[in-house]
């Protein structure tokens, strides 16, 4: 399996607090990618990164922030948390930019209450 | 932009019986496509990838797809499903540069007993 790991599995959050989830990789892959996952809408791109400190918006990215200071670290933050940010938040990364497989994280399953 | 388009987002079938499931891709470029699965509370594993050549691809736990550019489809068969095969199914395709994939809104494969 890929290295990928990410922190926290599991968190609850109050209305209106930041959050930042953490994404890392051991396989020096250049290219990763915060996705959230939620019924119906299947996986929608957040924020992707192309190398290190080099990042830009997905279809979803109003709220959130990312950043890439190094290879293997990928944070994503919502600055404010919102109910409807209420979701299952997967990193995936890969190698190349095509036909290639993308390998992703086990998933932080986030609630805003 | 690439798209695709998972045509059903449930499908029941019993053990042991034979199943489809639908994928349908728009692109202007050249065509690569995946099948992920995704098992519950786990994140996304390829099943398979169509690159080029033959257009029957085979991949993991007896699955396999077809491409086919003329009806832009790209449907995953297996002949025989077990109860293992419980999961969600995505198709996705390569987005525009650096963004990563595009999934489908995915399937929900039932295996009745």
């Amino acid at each position: 399996d890929a290295g990928i790991t990410q922190s926290p599995r599991h968190k609850v959050t109050e209305t209106g607090t930041p959050v930042t989830l953490r994404c890392h990789q051991t396989e020096n892959h250049r290219y990763m990618y915060w996705y959230r996952q939620d019924p119906g809408h299947g996986l929608r791109l957040i924020h992707y990164s192309y190398g290190v400190k080099d990042t830009d918006k997905g279809e979803v990215s109003d709220g959130y922030s990312v950043s890439r200071s190094k290879t293997e670290d990928f944070l994503l933050t919502l600055e404010s948390a919102t109910s409807s940010q209420t979701s299952v938040y997967f990193c995936a990364t890969g190698d190349t930019l095509k036909g290639t497989e993308a390998f992703f994280g086990q998933g932080t399953r986030l609630t805003v209450v | 932009a690439q798209s695709v388009t998972q045509l059903d987002s449930q499908v029941p079938v019993f053990e042991e019986a034979p199943v489809e499931l639908r994928c349908n891709y728009s692109s202007s470029v050249s065509v690569y496509l995946f099948w992920y699965v995704q098992y519950p509370n786990q994140g996304l594993q390829l099943l398979l990838k169509y690159l080029s050549g033959s257009t029957l691809v085979k991949g993991i736990n007896g699955f396999e797809a077809e491409f086919n550019k003329s009806q832009t489809s790209f449907h995953l068969r297996k002949p025989s499903v077990h109860i293992s095969d419980t999961a969600e199914y995505f198709c996705a395709v390569p987005g525009g540069g650096a963004d990563g994939l595009t999934f489908g809104k995915g399937t929900h494969l039932i295996i009745q007993p």
